[in-house]
């Protein structure tokens, strides 16, 4: 099974630029795609998007497709989720998980990403 | 983009309360549905896919049934530690798309 640590909270202000990390463990991380997940405050789940760190694959939620961007680094077997440009609604928690086909195996622990000027 | 309605959006219900939780497609998804449980402040924890198979370590008062478009959760016997928010997915297809949650709540 795959572990996930991500990194830590984070507090920006509008127009600022961010880059989260998912890191997993365990010697099948190439072979499982990583996604993540936004949770708004007070609000349900929502899929962003996932890739496959292996080759890069990378597929997008239409609402988040120019958003974000995802990306890997399968040599330190890393995921990220990035912003160029923040707004105030992108305050959430995000997740990443992973797993097999569409099935999740695991969850990393979230990331709080605070945007308030 | 394939729409999941769950019923009810929340639910009091006592411990020892037989507890069911449903979930419609909008489309036909076969059985390409899981079930996750969240608790305040935590990550989700994923508790059935392929809409009946249990997730290891979790047990079995929860179980799952259902395929093409209804799908339902059931806790045999509700539990404190069961108090929670309960989400259905689906991933017949991209993008893969959350139920809006079904909070379960001390009675």
């Amino acid at each position: 099974e795959v572990q996930l640590v991500q990194s830590g909270a984070e507090v920006k202000k509008p127009g600022e630029s961010l880059k989260i990390s998912c890191k997993g463990s365990g010697s099948k991380f190439g072979n499982y795609w990583i996604g993540w997940v936004r949770q708004m405050p007070g609000q349900g789940l929502e899929w962003m998007g996932f890739i496959y760190p292996g080759d890069s694959d990378t597929r997008y939620t239409p609402s988040f497709q120019g958003q974000v961007t995802i990306s890997a680094d399968k040599s330190i077997r890393t995921a990220y989720l990035q912003w160029s440009s923040l707004k105030a609604s992108d305050t959430a928690m995000y997740y990443c998980a992973t797993g097999t086909f569409g099935v999740v195996d695991s969850w990393g622990q979230g990331t709080l990403v605070t945007v308030s000027s | 983009d394939i729409q999941m309605t769950q019923s009810p959006s929340s639910l009091s219900a006592s411990v020892g309360d037989r507890v069911t939780i449903t979930c419609r497609a909008s489309q036909d998804i076969s059985n390409y549905l899981a079930w996750f449980q969240q608790k305040p402040g935590k990550a989700p924890k994923s508790l059935i896919f392929a809409a009946s198979s249990l997730q290891s370590g979790v047990p079995s008062k929860f179980s799952g049934s259902g395929s093409g478009r209804d799908f339902t959760l059931t806790i045999s016997s509700l539990q404190p530690e069961d108090f929670a928010t309960y989400y259905c997915q689906q991933y017949n297809n991209y993008p893969w798309t959350f139920g809006q949650g079904t909070k379960v709540e001390i009675k």
